[in-house]
């Protein structure tokens, strides 16, 4: 049972484009949605992360949006470079302290 | 930042033979460690939780005794791949929180091959 759905599987954009990737949920007591970033041969690093009390939330070039009723949050990456080619998975975690789950990832490439 | 720092990055083993990774919390206390395993181009699954002073929770389908994960300290946690096999051969992350609901952070992972 695959608790958090993540799309697209891979996705390419121009320089400068905004790359956006969805996910959503089931279960309604998570409470904290991660997003990592994975180069090839490296650990995942965390990028950003919301909590279910705000609608958005930004870092830098990435923001976080989440829809609580709809169970669903984004990763949108403004002024998108090719140093952010790279995979993306989001997770969710309830509770704190607890396990992480994760979706299935999300290949991305920024063209020059 | 909090640094999880992991060794070996890659080791190649034959197989039947055993291999131990090592995960460390460099700037802080980790009473809680998670081990993950990820196959190319898929998700990290989680294998088991490491909790220092006890035994670890394993996920449902990972073999406890070909995987076993030992925290002995606040620090480090170690996962022994034991009579490894070519379908052992994957990428293993490890990844620890200083505290309840600080963010998890993830070690550069071990690649590991069986021959």
């Amino acid at each position: 049972q695959q608790q958090v759905k993540q799309s697209p599987q891979s996705l390419i954009v121009q320089k400068g484009g905004i790359p956006i990737i969805n996910c959503a949920y089931e279960n309604t007591a998570f409470d904290y949605f991660p997003w990592y970033q994975q180069f090839p041969g490296k650990g995942p690093a965390l990028l950003i992360a919301i909590r279910p009390d705000v609608s958005e939330k930004k870092e830098g070039r990435f923001t976080i949006s989440f829809n609580k009723s709809a169970k669903q949050f984004s990763l949108h990456i403004m002024d998108s470079q090719p140093g952010d080619s790279a995979t993306y998975f989001c997770a969710a975690e309830k509770g704190g302290g607890n396990k992480l789950t994760f979706g299935t990832g999300t290949q991305l490439k920024v063209e020059l | 930042g909090a640094v999880v720092s992991q060794h070996p990055s890659w080791v190649i083993c034959k197989s039947g033979t055993s291999v131990k990774i090592e995960c460390r919390s460099l700037d802080f206390q980790a009473t809680t460690m998670f081990w993950y395993r990820q196959f190319p181009k898929q998700s990290l699954m989680l294998m088991a939780t490491s909790n220092e002073g006890s035994k670890a929770t394993y996920e449902q389908g990972v073999e406890k005794d070909k995987f076993l994960i030992n925290h002995a300290s606040l620090t480090l946690s170690t996962l022994t791949v034991t009579s490894a096999h070519p379908e052992d051969s994957s990428f293993y992350i490890c990844s620890a929180r200083s505290q309840g609901n600080s963010p998890l952070h993830f070690g550069n992972g071990t690649r590991l091959t069986v021959t």
